[in-house]
């Protein structure tokens, strides 16, 4: 199993461009979320997904869409990039209900200037 | 509003120091907390707890959950450098949503 697998590791944007962070999971698990992570800050939620076709709004999703056609896919888009959402993004998925165990991604650090 | 606190923030120790890394919580609907260890990666899980006065212990590392205080401690017994990271801890509420804490800097030097 590959895990949890994210693109790309690193990109710079300039302010207003668009893109998005993929994130995909072989292991089956229904329960999928997106965090960033700022210093000071810790981990914050910005969407998350229990299981295909079903998504909600975390902690800060002023900025962000997700979607989940299918069980293992969870990209995250941003429609017209910020220098606030300079981050590193992290993906995590966990079986929903019966696991504790959120199995994170290696991240995305994204530039925005 | 949900909030995770972790304190102390940062923590420098020479090695063979225990340490108490502490963690307390408001979350409406608790359903478990879990601790997690971030070198310049992704976290990593180390532990996960339940239920009160029950303690989870890996190696030197043993964590501990108060549902009445609402805090939870982690402690590192003889500390190595390799322990130097960042220890997180995280609540989940019964919608399944994690809040994190700030996590508390441990540096350990020999």
């Amino acid at each position: 199993n590959a895990g949890v697998t994210q693109t790309p590791k690193f990109q710079v944007l300039k302010t207003g461009q668009s893109m998005t962070l993929q994130c995909a999971q072989d292991m089956n698990h229904e329960y999928m979320s997106w965090y960033r992570q700022d210093p000071g800050m810790g981990l914050r939620l910005i969407h998350y997904s229990v299981g295909a076709g079903i998504t909600d709004q975390g902690e800060v999703p002023n900025g962000y869409n997700v979607s989940r056609s299918t069980t293992e896919d969870f990209p995250l888009r941003l429609l017209s990039a910020a220098p606030s959402q300079t981050s590193v993004y992290f993906c995590a998925s966990s079986q929903w209900g019966t696991s504790e165990t959120q199995y994170f991604g290696p991240g995305t650090r994204l530039l925005v200037l | 509003e949900d909030k995770v606190v972790q304190s102390p923030l940062s923590l420098v120790v020479h090695e063979g120091d225990t340490v108490t890394l502490n963690c307390s919580y408001e979350v409406t609907n608790f359903r478990s907390l879990l601790w997690y260890k971030q070198e310049k990666k992704a976290p990593t899980f180390l532990f996960m707890l339940t239920s009160s006065g029950i303690e989870k212990k890996s190696g030197r590392l043993s964590s501990i959950l108060d549902k009445k205080e609402l805090f939870s401690i982690l402690n590192i017994t003889a500390t190595q450098t390799g322990d130097s990271a960042v220890y997180l801890c995280a609540v989940r509420n019964n919608t399944d949503k994690l809040i994190f804490g700030t996590g508390t800097r441990l540096q350990v030097f020999p």
